[in-house]
């Protein structure tokens, strides 16, 4: 069992709200993720941090942002909520590999779902 | 383009049958591929991680391979289970940026019936 968890694992909200989902990890891990996923396809990396203090946008733009000031610690935020959000965001850790360049296993939580009315 | 193609998209099997899964791969340069069962509703979790030097890795009833050559990976289950019904990611990963960036294939939905 991966030591990763997310808050909430369900949220249902109007347009406009601001929403912050959590994500903890106990391992120790520098890096951490966050992907989004829609039904059927595949995981899309929107924000990743090799460190505290560390933030990078991934491959996908999101309006949303994030914050590390803990290493266990990686919070999304989205500021003003749309439908177009509605979605299933994945959080993920993993260790540094042996070379900067190398991802080492990588452990998911178990997913917020987010649904915006 | 990195891509990661998986095939079926879908299967259904009878509980107690073999399956196999297949993941064709154009990521370059290669770093490792990775199998993930993803349980509806839940996140993924892995079941192995192969390096460019590694044809076979087991995990149980799952067995992947690798041919580095042509660029494809099989994930072969062995005596399904009703607990096997799940969506099966293939992942790559390259080694040519310093993120070590993670190339996901959409996956394949694995039912399986009593």
């Amino acid at each position: 069992e991966a030591d990763i968890y997310q808050t909430p694992r369900y949220l249902v909200i109007g347009t406009g709200k601001k929403i912050t989902l959590e994500c903890s990890q106990t391992m120790g891990h520098d890096k951490m993720y966050w992907y989004q996923q829609d039904p059927g396809m595949e995981l899309h990396l929107i924000h990743y941090s090799y460190g505290v203090n560390s933030t990078e946008k991934g491959d996908l733009s999101s309006e949303s942002t994030v914050s590390r000031i803990r290493t266990e610690h990686f919070p999304l935020t989205l500021e003003s909520a749309r439908p177009s959000h509605t979605s299933q965001y994945l959080c993920a850790s993993s260790e540094m590999g042996a070379l900067s360049h190398n991802t080492g296993e990588l452990f998911f939580g178990e997913g917020s779902r987010l649904t915006v009315l | 383009k990195n891509q990661v193609e998986q095939s079926p998209q879908s299967l259904i099997i009878l509980e107690g049958k073999n399956c196999t899964l297949q993941c064709n791969y154009t990521v370059s340069p290669f770093s490792n591929l990775r199998w993930y069962k993803q349980d509806t509703g839940r996140g993924p979790v892995s079941l192995t991680i192969m390096t460019f030097s590694e044809n076979t890795k087991s995990n149980g009833r799952y067995t992947a391979t690798l041919d580095a050559d042509t660029k494809q990976s099989s994930l072969h289950i062995t005596a399904s289970q009703l607990s096997d019904s799940a969506s099966y990611i293939c992942v790559v990963s390259d080694r040519g940026s310093t993120l070590g960036r993670l190339y996901f294939g959409r996956g394949t939905q694995l039912t399986v019936w009593p």
